[in-house]
């Protein structure tokens, strides 16, 4: 298993740019999480999915848009980039067993908007 | 007050030293609980999960204590490759989607 992938690594965009960040899981897990870190801060929940169809805002959704049309893919889109949304995101999933199922993280992806 | 609260640190000890971290959460009604740690430039992995009988791996030893809503992580013996961020992160219940909440994060380096 590959595990939970996400391209690009690196982007930097201008600002009013858009751009869309990849997740593909091959696990066959329900749940899908995106993340942004801001330097030495925890992670912030952007948006969440429970399976495919179904997608919901987390704590910080502004300024992004997700899709789920499959089990494995999870794109999140930003429309008109802002230098506040530079950080380094991170997709998340995991099975829908119960409470202390580990999450699974990819790599991330660090985006920088000037 | 945030909703899960550790200290930053850094924290720097010395090989072979004991270390604690305590971390705070605020809603009583938390369910579940887990320590990750967080290499710098990677993505966090569970280190361990935290049981209200309180649990051990090796030389960690996590604890919950939920009538004071805080949880610690005891490592022993530290070794260089223990130096990392250590992420308190809390699954505050009443959420469809298993929601966790992360803290700040503790910084630990271990110096030879």
């Amino acid at each position: 298993n590959a595990g939970v992938t996400q391209t690009p690594k690196f982007r930097i965009l201008k600002i009013g740019q858009s751009m869309t960040l990849q997740c593909t899981q091959d696990m066959n897990h329900n749940y899908m999480y995106w993340y942004r870190q801001d330097p030495g801060m925890g992670l912030k929940l952007i948006y969440y999915s429970v399976g495919a169809g179904i997608t919901d805002k987390g704590e910080v959704p502004n300024g992004y848009n997700v899709s789920r049309s499959t089990t494995e893919d999870f794109p999140l889109r930003l429309e008109l980039a802002a230098p506040s949304q530079t950080s380094v995101y991170f997709c998340a999933s995991r099975p829908r067993t119960n409470d202390y199922n580990e999450q699974f993280f990819g790599p991330g992806t660090r985006l920088t908007v000037l | 007050r945030k909703e899960v609260e550790q200290d930053p640190g850094p924290f720097n000890v010395p090989e072979g030293a004991t270390v604690a971290f305590n971390c705070t959460y605020s809603n009583s009604a938390s369910q579940s609980f887990f320590w990750y740690r967080q290499d710098c430039r990677k993505e966090p992995k569970l280190l361990m999960s935290v049981y209200s009988s309180g649990n051990e791996d090796g030389r960690f030893t996590a604890q919950l204590n939920r009538a004071s809503q805080y949880i610690s992580l005891l490592i022993r013996d530290s070794k260089l490759s223990d130096s990392a961020t250590y992420l308190c992160v809390v699954n505050m219940g009443n959420n469809a989607g298993n929601m966790l909440t992360f803290g700040g994060g503790t910084r630990l380096m271990v110096k030879p």
